[in-house]
């Protein structure tokens, strides 16, 4: 069955730095999002992107984040200078986007923890 | 600001009964209504999806709708010690696939041997 992967599954990196998280979409889906999770609170959408540009961003998304899409599979989240509160479960997500068929398929996700 | 808004519970059931998880939101114009289920630790993993008022029955999972009351329910029937995880509400303002979905805290479900 397709599913969304992401690496690493695990990122320790010291504040201020610069960290990439890597997701492959599923392969037929057209819509990409990143969301996050911290520790004990709920899921809370970052961005989407469609058509190799960002369609919808939250006030969480700021000028420290930005998203690629390199190339036909991969799709990437860079957080420029790493701060202690950017500790979290970040996710990427896809879907099909036509018709009903909106749902969105998570990866597994990358547990970033900023020391 | 868009609220989705659910129980945290956790809602205790034993092995075999029904589980009733209960969502409301706040954004009259949503269109897509999703429960995912979060084991402890890994990500959303979806199990239902509904678009118009009424049941959807998907085997031992039922999603219930109700746009004029901004409500929408999961039932489970015949619970399962697996079935312990804690239920997601998610809701999409529109149609549109490029569009957000707003997430609830989510009910911690703990159904008992």
């Amino acid at each position: 069955e397709p599913e969304v992967t992401q690496t690493p599954s695990h990122q320790v990196t010291q504040m201020g730095q610069e960290v990439i998280l890597r997701c492959v979409p599923i392969s037929n889906h057209l819509y990409f999002y990143w969301y996050r999770q911290i520790l004990g609170q709920k899921v809370e959408f970052l961005v989407s992107f469609y058509n190799n540009e960002i369609s919808e961003k939250s006030e969480i998304f700021d000028d420290q984040f930005s998203v690629e899409r390199p190339d036909g599979s991969n799709f990437t989240l860079k957080i420029r200078s790493t701060k202690l509160e950017d500790s979290a479960m970040y996710f990427c997500a896809s879907s099909l986007g036509r018709g009903d068929s909106t749902e969105a398929f998570f990866g597994q996700g990358t547990r970033l923890t900023v020391v | 600001q868009k609220e989705v808004e659910q129980n945290s519970g956790p809602l205790s059931v034993p092995e075999g009964a029904i589980a009733s998880l209960n969502c409301t939101y706040s954004d009259r114009v949503s269109q897509s209504f999703f429960w995912y289920r979060q084991y402890s630790g890994k990500s959303p993993e979806l199990i239902m999806s509904i678009y118009s008022n009424g049941d959807k029955e998907d085997g031992r999972f039922t999603a219930q709708l109700n746009k004029a009351s901004q409500y929408v329910s999961l039932l489970i029937r015949d619970s399962q010690p697996s079935d312990s995880a804690t239920y997601l509400c998610a809701v999409r303002a529109g149609s549109g696939g490029y569009q957000k979905v707003t997430f609830g805290t989510g009910t911690k479900l703990q159904v008992i041997p």
